[in-house]
Parts: C-alpha cells; sequence; structure tokens
C-alpha cells in the first residue's frame, strides 16, 4: 500500500517556537486530515481538510489543503509542553473511504 | 463525541493462540477500520468494513480475519498468533467522514 512522504520525520524546539510540517503524495487526494498521538493513546483528530486551497484554523494550528491536491502543510504556532507527541497527516482519494497515513512526525520541546 | 471503545488497552499471547480484538463505537458509524500501527511504518490499514457483514481487505490482511455482526462491533481475529503480530492495534469508525480512534491495544505475542 502507498504511504505519504511526511517531514520532517522528528523535531526538537524550544517552547515559544512555531512549527512546520508537511505530507507530500504522488496521488491525488481528495480529503487531506491531520492527527496528533499521544504515548498510549490513539490518533485525535485536529483539522480536516475538503478542498484544493482550503486553510482551516483550529487555535494555535493552521492546515492547508495544496492546490495540486498532492500536499498538505500542518503549522502550530507559539508552541507549549503538551503540544509534545506524534502529529500524522492522512489522506483519502475520490470515492473510498481508506486512508492512507504519513510515517508520522515526532514532536519534542527542549525545556 | 464519538466514542471509539477497545476492549482491552494490553494483552499478552502465547504463539499459534487465537486472539480476539473487539471495538464498538457508539455513534451508529457505517464505517469500521482496523489499523496496525508499528514505529517507522505509520499506521497501517488491515481491514475495513462499511456495513454489517461487509468487509474489505486492507494493505497488510495476511494473518488476520474480522467479524461484524453487528453495526456498532468490529472484531480482528488473529487466527494463529505470531511473534511477527506484536503490535499496536488501533480500531476506527466514520459515518463516512473522518475516522474517530479508540485508544488502541497493545498485544505482544510471546
Amino acid at each position: 500500500g502507498q504511504q505519504l512522504n511526511q517531514s520532517p520525520q522528528s523535531m526538537f524546539i524550544q517552547e515559544g517556537e512555531d512549527v512546520s510540517m508537511n505530507c507530500t503524495s504522488s496521488s491525488i487526494f481528495n480529503t487531506w486530515l491531520w492527527y496528533k498521538q499521544e504515548p498510549g493513546e490513539g490518533p485525535v483528530l485536529l483539522i480536516a481538510l475538503y478542498k484544493a486551497g482550503e486553510l482551516t484554523s483550529n487555535g494555535r494550528l493552521t492546515a492547508q489543503f495544496g492546490i495540486t491536491r498532492k500536499d498538505s502543510f500542518l503549522n502550530i504556532s507559539a508552541s507549549i509542553p503538551s503540544d509534545v507527541g506524534i502529529y500524522f497527516c492522512a489522506g483519502r482519494p475520490w470515492g473510498n473511504e481508506k486512508l492512507t497515513f504519513g510515517t508520522g512526525t515526532r514532536l519534542t520541546i527542549i525545556p | 463525541d464519538v466514542k471509539v471503545t477497545q476492549s482491552s488497552r494490553y494483552l499478552v499471547k502465547r504463539t499459534g493462540e487465537k486472539v480476539f480484538l473487539e471495538c464498538v463505537q457508539d455513534m451508529d458509524h457505517e464505517n469500521m477500520f482496523w489499523y496496525r500501527q508499528d514505529p517507522g511504518l505509520g499506521l497501517r490499514l488491515i481491514y475495513f468494513s462499511y456495513d454489517v457483514k461487509m468487509k474489505e481487505k486492507g494493505d497488510i490482511p495476511e494473518g488476520y480475519s474480522v467479524s461484524r455482526e453487528k453495526k456498532e462491533r468490529f472484531s480482528l481475529i488473529l487466527e494463529s498468533a505470531s511473534t511477527n503480530q506484536t503490535s499496536m492495534y488501533l480500531c476506527a469508525s466514520s459515518r463516512p467522514g473522518s475516522p474517530h480512534f479508540g485508544s488502541g491495544t497493545r498485544l505482544t505475542v510471546v
């Protein structure tokens, strides 16, 4: 099965810094989703994107659906300790309920 | 809020045992999914069900089967557990729409 290219694989930042991560695919997707997973828990949906070019915010998080339909970006502004976790992108093609997931970006905040 | 409940957080089973992982959702969702999560590999789809008694293979169905006798319940079955099936197993459901996940079952096969 296909997997998305998600980068970076890991990030070490200081509290208060902004964070950017992205996913790229060789296929076109109709939906892009961003999830966060904390240790010992399942992924929690952060943002869902349904239209090319769409820019959506959820508090300090902002995500964009790339206009080529083959990429998506997630930004976190002014990071705080509770932002620590693994962030996953996921894409879904038209007419298909099955998601393809990226391999994740592990975010660590340095005290 | 959508609630997806996986019956066990941790399981330890012996090689060759038949293992059942249970998942229940309370939102009347049509779609249910079983994923496996391994370090560096992300989430990989094992099986998908879009209705009662309906199922589709995902990317890695070998060694697994599923059962969906009721809309709210989706079971993953390991017919004969092997050590390479040690992993985190995640169940999810959706209406269709954006899937919501359970907390996961960490299975260790010894």
